[in-house]
């Protein structure tokens, strides 16, 4: 069985703070770990995935993601926060097996502040 | 490329009365996923095709819900009869992976229906 959970359901931080959105996993196969943003009346968006190989992901948006295996983590992190990235985010997880569907947290909506 | 097309966007129906959402994936993906969003969470399968077959649906529920997927290529979720607690946000996706030819195992999700029960 795979779950995921986001800590913090809100964040907050101003422009060109540091964006920090926590994410842990329990998964009884190696997982495989994605982050999606949602925009407001909009579907879901890939940032950034972990299958195999580095551990460091980066993705759009200058967005990047580490998994770490002993923490059970996939924390989304930018250096920079800017008004454009207000959304809604997600972490979700999955199995190896191909097609298998995603088991996503319960999101994070992130604010920026000018 | 044309992404993941869903129809219609929005729909308010009362409850007890029958509603369909129609959803046609990228062109060549063989993998398609109906989700339901809740308010406030995050999506959850209802159902996944490979091709024309339902390879997952344990998590649709069948008193009410249908789908199918006759050509393997687009897709139709409906509900008969709608209940208040149906109000939720019905995403579809694509994969152009199955079980048996693995690939990206990114999924491509379309702008959703977002369904109102009054």
């Amino acid at each position: 069985a795979q779950s995921v959970t986001q800590l913090g359901s809100h964040v907050s931080v101003s422009e060109g703070a540091l964006v920090l959105l926590r994410c842990n996993y329990s998964s009884s196969v190696p997982p495989y770990l994605f982050w999606y943003v949602q925009y407001p009346n909009q579907g879901l968006q890939l940032l950034l995935k972990y299958t195999t190989g580095a551990t460091l992901v980066k993705g759009i948006n200058g967005f990047e993601a580490e998994f770490k295996k002993s923490e059970t983590s996939f924390h989304l992190t930018k250096p920079s926060a800017h008004m454009s990235d207000a959304a809604e985010y997600f972490c979700a997880v999955k199995a190896p097996k191909a097609g298998t569907a995603l088991i996503f947290g319960k999101g994070t909506t992130l604010s920026v502040s000018s | 490329e044309a992404g993941v097309v869903q129809s219609p966007r929005y729909k308010i129906i009362e409850k007890k009365q029958p509603v369909a959402f129609w959803c046609n994936p990228i062109s060549g993906h063989n993998t398609l996923y109906w989700y339901r969003q809740n308010l406030g969470q995050g999506p959850e399968l209802l159902i996944r095709y490979e091709n024309e077959e339902a390879v997952d649906d344990s998590q649709l529920p069948k008193d009410r819900f249908s789908a199918e997927r006759l050509k393997g290529v687009d897709s139709t979720l409906k509900i008969q009869p709608a209940e208040l607690g149906d109000s939720a946000v019905y995403l579809c996706a694509s994969n152009p992976g199955t079980s048996g030819r693995p690939s990206t195992d990114t999924q491509y999700f379309g702008p959703g229906t977002r369904l109102t029960v009054l």
